[in-house]
């Protein structure tokens, strides 16, 4: 079966500086989809990662996804308190769109 | 408001207790999901249906079953809970092969 490694599990970082989490797939992905999660609530699209190579940014946040469509790195710039959260990546594995997921990085920013 | 839609979101179960966890999406989706989280594990799908009428199996299927009568609604049913079923719930759905997924709100669902 895929696995989907998603590195680091935790991370603490100071308001203003930036962060990297990262998520590799044993296999090709079709997909790979970032979400973000507060602790006991639902899960918050953040970006969609379908073409080798393809980078996408939104507001601070910014996710690419490797040529070989095998790993994606998410990064933020100057976190701030709202940035905190849990970071979820999810795979998707086949051709019915079943999303395998990372098991999460959580992400504590401190003043 | 355009979205899925899960019912109930908390649930409190006693051993061997059946119950059936409804999910609703009007987005007319043909894809839909079961998910379930764990403390640390990220999410894992338990079944999924890509039609009316069909479902099937996922990572953790064991224990549960689903229903998709109706397209706009996906069933997930624990015949006789476990405390190992203590998670938190969450469905999804998707149009076919393209674009995103919308996910629910999620049930909490304590087994004691």
């Amino acid at each position: 079966s895929q696995e989907l490694e998603q590195s680091p599990q935790s991370l603490i970082v100071q308001e203003g500086k930036n962060l990297t989490i990262n998520c590799t797939s044993s296999k090709t992905l079709y997909g790979l989809y970032w979400y973000k999660q507060k602790y006991g609530e639902g899960l918050i699209f953040l970006m969609m990662l379908q073409k080798g190579g393809e980078e996408k940014s939104h507001e601070k946040i910014t996710a690419k996804l490797d040529e070989k469509k095998q790993q994606s790195s998410l990064h933020i710039t100057a976190s701030q308190p709202s940035h905190a959260g849990i970071y979820l990546c999810g795979a998707e594995t086949d051709s019915w769109g079943k999303l395998q997921f990372g098991a999460g990085t959580q992400v504590v920013v401190t003043p | 408001n355009a979205g899925v839609t899960q019912t109930p979101k908390f649930r409190v179960l006693k051993t061997g207790q059946s119950m059936t966890l409804l999910c609703a999406q009007d987005m007319n989706h043909e894809y839909m999901y079961w998910y379930r989280q764990d403390p640390g594990m990220g999410l894992r799908l338990i079944h999924y249906s890509v039609g009316e009428g069909t479902t099937a199996k996922g990572e953790v299927p064991d224990g549960y079953n689903v229903s998709r009568l109706k397209k706009q609604n996906f069933l997930l049913g624990l015949e006789s809970a476990a405390p190992s079923q203590t998670s938190v719930y969450f469905c999804a759905s998707r149009d076919r092969g393209v674009g995103g997924y919308t996910f629910g709100s999620g049930t909490r669902l304590t087994v004691v």
